[in-house]
């Protein structure tokens, strides 16, 4: 079956290491996105790519950084320069035509620094 | 950034219920879309709106475009326990893309 897939599910970082949230897709889709969730302020954009070897950054993209060397695979890492790293993150991916079908997303990744 | 602003933030009900909520925007969308979030879970589509006054079902979810474009009304009809969750509206950042806003979210609780 098509998906998409966060790994892991929950994560723990110590005070100024950088941890990687893998993000990997089967569903043949050209964009995918990062966003990050906290209570009470929905969905806020972090980082997106549109096509392979490109990506831009959305409202919240300091302190994160992503890479998208593959079309199936979109890996964000969260640096040491992220000063409130802990948050609930999700990956999502859609066709990205000129009209919105909406996107899939992952079931997320729980990030905690301890 | 730029935010979609739904109400209530949150509702507790009794099971059986119908359920009202809204969004609402200060630029014209021309797709709007309801999301509901599982806890612990990522959103998952429940309606798509792309045309101004049209009225989508799902089951129990009805959900409407505004006629000004500019707000989406989700209604949910005899509510049951498993309607528990959090639900997004969501629309296009930008017209050439499939870049979305989310707004704040829905906290639905149901009572039995």
């Amino acid at each position: 079956d098509g998906g998409i897939t966060q790994s892991p599910k929950y994560l723990f970082r110590k005070e100024g290491q950088n941890v990687t949230l893998s993000c990997e897709q089967n569903l043949n889709h050209d964009a995918m996105y990062w966003y990050r969730q906290d209570p009470g302020q929905g969905l806020r954009l972090i980082y997106y790519s549109q096509i392979v070897n490109d990506f831009q950054k959305g409202d919240i993209a300091e302190g994160y950084s992503v890479s998208r060397e593959k079309k199936e695979s979109f890996p964000l890492t969260v640096t040491s320069a992220q000063k409130n790293p802990t948050a609930f993150y999700l990956c999502a991916s859609s066709i990205d035509e000129r009209r919105t079908y909406g996107y899939t997303f992952g079931s997320g990744t729980r990030l905690t620094v301890v | 950034g730029q935010q979609l602003n739904q109400s209530p933030q949150s509702m507790f009900i009794q099971e059986g219920e119908d359920v009202s909520m809204n969004c609402t925007s200060s630029s014209i969308f021309n797709t709007w879309l309801w999301y509901k979030q599982d806890p612990g879970e990522g959103p998952v589509l429940l309606i798509a709106l792309y045309k101004a006054g049209e009225l989508t079902s799902n089951g129990r979810l009805t959900a409407q475009f505004g006629i000004t474009r500019k707000d989406s009304f989700l209604n949910i009809s005899a509510s049951i326990p498993s309607d528990v969750g959090i639900y997004f509206c969501a629309g296009p950042l930008d017209y050439n893309t499939d870049k979305l806003i989310f707004g704040t979210g829905t906290r639905l609780q149901v009572f039995p």
